[in-house]
């Protein structure tokens, strides 16, 4: 499997207070993406990043900022959480454009619970 | 990206071969296609990917037609297991910045 850890993994959070997921990769890729997934809407895609401190918006990126300070790490904030906010978040990563492997792994996401 | 359109869901049983057909009109000269497949509580993963003409490796044949505003997904003799949710992406993968935009997909439940 590829080396792609999300933390935490079950989370637990009151309305209008700050959250912060982190995905963390050990294989040198050049992309990390941010996907909500809710029943019915399928896997929505909020925000990803082609290199250190590039960033750009998905489909649904409203309440929601990032931040890639190294390559690493690509953090995921809420920075006042709502209840519509509760989903399971997945993260994935990706080689850069012209290698052979250019598919997508994906983290073993992180359920997010906003009371 | 190309907007791709798919069945909302499919049903089969054990042992029949399953082909989950998806649509791309607008898919552009450089766009690939690929297919992921997601189980519950787990992130999609890569199943297989084409340019033309038809694919196969150990898991799935994927066949494309010569205009290339389909694609068909083939899964031979399938179990319970593969019952899943699958995603038919097309876009430019070779392109720096390419947002990977998945859909709802197609949920297939597999029966005894």
């Amino acid at each position: 499997d590829a080396g792609i850890t999300q933390s935490p993994r079950h989370k637990v959070t009151e309305t209008g207070t700050p959250v912060t997921l982190r995905c963390h990769q050990t294989e040198n890729h050049r992309y990390m993406y941010w996907y909500r997934q809710d029943p019915g809407h399928g896997l929505r895609l909020i925000h990803y990043s082609y290199g250190v401190k590039d960033t750009d918006k998905g489909e649904v990126s409203d309440g929601y900022s990032v931040s890639r300070s190294k390559t690493e790490d690509f953090l995921l904030t809420l920075e006042s959480a709502t209840s519509s906010q509760t989903s399971v978040y997945f993260c994935a990563i990706r080689a850069d454009p012209g290698t052979v492997n250019t598919e997508a792994f994906f983290g073993q996401g992180t359920r997010l619970t906003v009371v | 990206l190309a907007k791709t359109t798919q069945p909302i869901s499919m049903d089969s049983y054990e042992g029949q071969e399953v082909n989950i057909t998806c649509s791309h009109n607008n898919i552009a000269t450089n766009d690939y296609i690929t297919w992921y497949q997601q189980f519950p509580s787990q992130g999609p993963r890569f199943i297989i990917q084409g340019y033309k003409t038809k694919v196969t490796n150990e898991v799935a044949s994927l066949f494309i037609p010569a205009d290339r505003k389909s694609s068909t997904l083939s899964l031979p003799r399938v179990s319970l297991s593969d019952t899943a949710v699958y995603y038919c992406l097309v876009g430019d993968m070779d392109q720096a910045g390419t947002a990977l935009i998945f859909g709802k997909g197609t949920t297939l439940s597999v029966s005894s």
